[in-house]
């Protein structure tokens, strides 16, 4: 099993690009999120996906979004990119929200310039 | 958002020494995990705290969950290099399916 899988490792962006980053998943897990990772903020819940075809916002949503058409794959775009979305980006799966083991991604360091 | 604080933010310590990191809330959490994360990776999961009261042991490390569940503790005894990294708590809600992070604990272990 290859885990939870991120793609790209790293990105510059210029303000005002869009992008899409990557996120897949093999095990079959129905709950998938997106963090964000800042020095001394900790992980912040960006949005969150309970299944197929169901999204909700997380704590920072906005200038994010995500959709996700299959069990497997959740990607988070970037519409309009500012300098205040440089940070690293985690992608994380699990069987369920709570007692479960959130398995993360490797991480997408975003820099906007 | 049911804010959780970790402390102490940093801790340098040498090899061998004993050290406590805590996780507070004054919201309760129908569980609480801890994590480790090493530079340029993602958090790997240590335990899930689940019962009041509850303590669980991982060979040097005690994590416990206190009675109320609205806090928990992670000792470490004799510490190693290894044990170096980013250790984050983070709470499930009673209610809602978003898991709440900590801002983490950076410890730093030197031979």
């Amino acid at each position: 099993n290859a885990g939870v899988t991120q793609t790209p490792k790293f990105q510059v962006l210029k303000t005002g690009q869009s992008m899409t980053l990557q996120c897949a998943q093999d095990m079959n897990h129905e709950y998938m999120s997106w963090y964000r990772q800042d020095p001394g903020m900790g992980l912040r819940l960006i949005h969150y996906s309970v299944g197929a075809g169901i999204t909700d916002q997380g704590e920072v949503p906005n200038g994010y979004n995500v959709s996700r058409s299959t069990t497997e794959d959740f990607p988070l775009r970037l519409l309009s990119a500012a300098p205040s979305q440089t940070s690293v980006y985690f992608c994380a799966s699990s069987r369920s929200p709570w007692y479960n083991e959130q398995f993360f991604g490797p991480g997408t360091r975003l820099t906007v310039l | 958002t049911q804010l959780l604080e970790q402390s102490p933010q940093f801790l340098s310590i040498q090899e061998g020494e004993n050290l406590t990191v805590y996780c507070n809330s004054s919201s309760v959490f129908s569980s609480l995990q801890w994590y480790r994360q090493e530079p340029g990776e993602g958090p790997v999961l240590l335990v899930t705290v689940v019962t009041g009261g509850e303590v669980k042991k991982l060979k040097r490390l005690t994590f416990q969950f206190g009675d109320a569940r609205k806090d928990s503790s992670l000792h470490i005894t004799a510490a190693q290099p290894g044990d170096t990294g980013l250790y984050l708590c983070a709470g499930a809600p009673d209610s809602g399916y978003a898991l709440n992070f900590g801002k983490g604990t950076s410890l730093l272990v030197t031979p």
